[in-house]
């Protein structure tokens, strides 16, 4: 157990339709970043948030977005969806901003979305 | 061009085998190099890390870097059943970790 979490675990949803995935990162744990992993584009990184504050953004749709709460969890919002939205959806957390190698970074157990 | 290559496998050894697993990336700025593991249903985790060019042992484990070829390598001695798993390269570039695609492995008894 990474001590990350995320809920749901599953969500079954139709096209158009909006979801919000959430995450709880590892006690102490400041960054949160969200990954998209599906079978033929493999773990692609979404977005990072430090402490609050958005830090990267990767192969993110504008029709995905995602924020950082006080209390240091974090909500992945997806709206418009799409069949080709179906992937599993990944929390990772690490303590610090994560520039340096040594922040590594612990995985949430997911939440698989399918879009109908 | 994808930043990091991996090829998909899938590979299925016997058991005792040595298994290697291997990546390539483009971009020589690269510095930081991972190997995580991703068992069915459960979220990637991280197995070794290195920074420089040369090998790194933990355990049955040895990673290895060979950054003027742009080549990462990951070794596993007498594999174990336990071992089957996705396993996926990742290097740090600016401000996320580039991951390739994973290898499924499939270890058998």
């Amino acid at each position: 157990d990474s001590g990350v979490t995320q809920t749901p675990k599953h969500l079954i949803t139709a096209t158009g339709q909006r979801v919000t995935l959430r995450c709880s990162p590892r006690s102490g744990d400041l960054s949160v970043y969200w990954y998209q992993q599906s079978l033929d584009q493999g773990l692609q990184f979404l977005i990072h948030y430090y402490n609050g504050e958005e830090r990267a953004k990767g192969n993110i749709l504008e029709r995905f977005s995602a924020q950082q709460f006080p209390d240091l969890h974090s909500e992945l919002n997806l709206s418009s969806l799409e069949l080709g939205d179906s992937a599993l959806y990944f929390c990772a957390s690490s303590v610090a901003s994560g520039q340096r190698s040594t922040d590594t970074q612990y995985f949430g157990p997911g939440t698989r979305l399918t879009v109908l | 061009q994808k930043e990091v290559e991996q090829d998909p496998g899938p590979l299925s050894v016997p058991e005792g085998a040595i298994v290697s697993l291997n990546c390539t990336y483009s971009n020589s700025a690269f510095q930081y190099f991972m190997w995580y593991r991703q068992y069915s249903r459960k979220g990637p985790e991280l197995l070794m890390y290195t920074y420089s060019s040369g090998n790194k042992e933990d355990g049955r484990f040895t990673a290895q870097v060979d950054k003027s070829s742009k080549y990462i390598s990951l070794f596993i001695r007498d594999s174990q059943p336990s071992d089957s798993a996705t396993y996926l390269c990742a290097i740090q570039g600016a401000q996320k970790l580039v991951f390739g695609q994973g290898t499924r492995l499939t270890i058998n008894p």
